[in-house]
């Protein structure tokens, strides 16, 4: 069966620091296109960040320089490293994946994200 | 970056009645990577539509897209009770995506 697991979420303080996992069964990270999205409270959806099957990555503006992805393929998994945290970063995170670049078809469950003090 | 703005806000229909949702780009979408998904409460996305207008995966065929360039719309010709939610779409283009603010389909 073909499924992604994230973990990692929890309560930090404003500039802290959080990593996600995504653990996927039934196929390969590295062939795949994974991406993070977001989901703010009561709000609409919102792309983090990609990591493409041949290593590039790119991430929206609201988390450059802040945000990483990786994936171990080893462990075949994928990670979102999350520094300088801020109240705007609270959010639902999803792990998505596509055989193709364009489109979602392979969604986590999510795992929650809430920076406060 | 493409801003996608979605019509209406919010849709009141019946079951049996066919709904209309519309996704207009601030630019021409290339070479039509524009999908739909939709969201359940508490549950995640679901992929509808790739390319446009090919159904993805199990999705039944009262599901329909359409479009190119800058205006797209997605077409559920019978609702059934499953079908209210929130919908989505979505664009990439120069290995970025955004999405549209939603369309949320209640019961009238």
């Amino acid at each position: 069966e073909v499924q992604l697991v994230e973990s990692g979420g929890g309560l930090v303080q404003p500039g802290g620091s959080l990593r996600l996992s995504c653990a996927a069964s039934g196929f390969t990270v590295s062939s795949n296109y994974m991406s993070w999205v977001r989901q703010a409270p009561g709000k609409g959806l919102e792309w983090v960040s990609v990591i493409y099957s041949g290593g590039s990555t790119y991430y929206a503006d609201s988390v450059k320089g802040r945000f990483t992805i990786s994936r171990d393929n080893s462990k075949n998994t994928l990670y979102l490293q999350m520094n300088s945290l801020r109240a705007e970063d609270t959010a639902v995170y999803y792990c998505a994946s596509s055989y193709t670049p364009d489109a979602f078809d392979i969604w986590g469950q999510g795992t929650m994200v809430t920076v406060s003090s | 970056e493409i801003v996608l703005t979605q019509s209406p806000g919010t849709l009141s229909l019946s079951p049996g009645e066919r709904a209309t949702l519309s996704c207009r780009a601030s630019q021409s979408v290339s070479s039509s990577y524009l999908a739909w998904y939709q969201q359940k409460p508490g549950q995640a996305p679901r992929l509808l539509i790739y390319g446009a207008s090919s159904r993805a995966t199990g999705i039944p065929d009262r599901f329909s897209g359409s479009g190119s360039g800058t205006d797209f719309t997605l077409t559920i010709s019978r609702l059934e009770p499953e079908d209210f939610a929130v919908y989505y779409c979505q664009q990439y283009g120069s290995s970025h995506y955004t999405f549209g603010q939603g369309t949320k389909l209640e019961i009238k």
